[in-house]
């Protein structure tokens, strides 16, 4: 079975700018969260998409939004992009929701905001 | 926010000794699980514990719980160079769906 993948795996974007990053989770897994980790604040919860539907949310501005496809494979966004921005953008996939269960981590895309 | 705090924050032993973690929690919990990350890369699902389990093993893995304490600890027996790594917990609060992670344990194993 294919792993989680991610692209793009590097990005280089300007202050302002917005960005979108992908997320195609193992085949047959529904749900798909999004986590930020930087040196300073290390692994943080972005949001939870499960069938299409977003089931939770972190603490993040409302520049940070994703959504989810009818195949389960996920997006996210950025909006109007700041320096700290930076980070290791990490995508896991999980056959349910409700964080009981292991998730599996994709790569990872590695934001650079300049 | 952050969830799990562990300790030590760096460790550094040479092939062949056993290495342990802790991981202290502040809420209650349903699960705790623990995680590999290599540099830069996705991390790897190593083991999860429920809140009525004391204990786990999974290879050269042990994982203990205190649910008591909240605290958790993972001992890797015989260590190799390949273990080097940052291992995280993650802790999944009662009521809440989303992990919370610690900042992780900076594991360097010597050949």
């Amino acid at each position: 079975k294919a792993g989680v993948t991610q692209t793009p795996r590097y990005l280089i974007k300007t202050r302002g700018q917005q960005v979108t990053l992908s997320c195609s989770p193992i085949s047959g897994h529904r749900s798909v969260s999004w986590y930020q980790q930087t040196p300073g604040q290390g692994l943080q919860f972005l949001f939870e998409y499960f069938s299409e539907t977003q089931r939770n949310k972190g603490n993040f501005p409302g520049r940070f939004s994703g959504r989810q496809f009818s195949n389960s494979r996920s997006e996210m966004n950025v909006s109007t992009l700041e320096l700290g921005d930076s980070a290791l953008y990490l995508c896991a996939s999980s056959p349910v929701t409700g964080g009981g269960y292991e998730q599996y981590f994709g790569p990872g895309t590695r934001l650079t905001v300049t | 926010s952050q969830q799990g705090e562990e300790d030590p924050q760096a460790l550094s032993i040479q092939e062949g000794e056993n290495a342990t973690m802790n991981c202290s929690y502040k809420t209650s919990i349903n699960n705790l699980q623990w995680y590999r990350q290599n540099s830069g890369r996705g991390l790897v699902h190593l083991i999860l514990i429920r809140s009525n389990e004391r204990e786990k093993h999974s290879g050269r893995l042990r994982v203990t719980l205190d649910t008591s304490k909240k605290s958790s600890s993972l001992l890797i027996t015989a260590s190799r160079a390949a273990d080097t790594a940052s291992y995280f917990c993650a802790t999944l609060p009662t009521g809440n769906n989303d992990m919370r992670f610690g900042a992780g344990t900076r594991l360097t194993v010597k050949p």
